[in-house]
């Protein structure tokens, strides 16, 4: 258990919905990662936050927002659902200092647009 | 920018067999390496990893990877091959600065046969 926690664990839905996936990083991490898993795509990043505010920004449609609230869980929405954005979705925190290097993962959310 | 290259995405060894998962990496700056695994249906558990200092650097259940910067490899391997290490791997790498993102390969699926 890498103490980052990632609700729904499943989620299907119909294409053009709009979903939201939350994710609570360790205790004490401020950074907050999110990245999507597909089989053709591989694992991507798609955005960064760092005590609610964002960091870096990767492959990230503009159909798919995210934010860090206050008490840094992290919730990332994806809009306008296509078929294409069927994959798993992954959250990672990191610490600060010498451990900010080091991205722990959550278990996922598995999205299925159908 | 960095990539990653990992060379086999099935690699098939027996019980008891030495297991070597190759990594290449391409990086303009020094490379933070890291190896994660991930089992069916899991998220992605940290293997080891590579920031500074030593370039043997010893992971979880056995695993080892060393990094050698003239071939720009940070290739995994584990002595004895146990059933349970049936997953898929994936390097990853990023870059010395603060918070940054991993770049990961696209995975090798390792299969232990008894």
């Amino acid at each position: 258990d890498s103490g980052v926690t990632q609700t729904p664990k499943h989620l299907i839905t119909a294409t053009g919905q709009r979903v939201t996936l939350r994710c609570s990083p360790r205790s004490g991490d401020l950074s907050v990662y999110w990245y999507q898993q597909s089989l053709d795509q591989g694992l991507q990043f798609l955005i960064q936050y760092y005590n609610g505010e964002e960091r870096a920004k990767g492959n990230i449609l503009e159909r798919f927002s995210a934010q860090q609230f206050p008490d840094l869980h992290s919730e990332l929405n994806l809009s306008s659902l296509e078929l294409g954005d069927s994959a798993l979705y992954f959250c990672a925190s990191s610490g600060t200092g010498t451990a900010k290097e080091t991205q722990y993962f959550g278990p996922g959310t598995r999205l299925l647009v159908l | 920018a960095q990539s990653v290259t990992q060379l086999g995405s099935h690699v098939s060894v027996s019980e008891g067999a030495l297991v070597l998962l190759r990594c290449n990496y391409s990086s303009s700056v020094p490379p933070y390496l890291f190896w994660y695994v991930q089992y069916p249906n899991q998220g992605l558990q940290l293997l080891l990893k590579y920031t500074t200092g030593a370039t043997l650097v010893k992971g979880i259940n056995g695993f080892e990877a060393e990094f050698k910067k003239s071939e720009t490899s940070f290739h995994l391997t584990k002595p004895s091959a146990h059933m349970s290490d049936a997953a898929e791997y994936f390097c990853a790498v990023s870059v010395n600065s603060g918070y940054s993102t991993l770049t990961f390969g696209k995975g090798t699926m390792l299969l232990v046969s008894p």
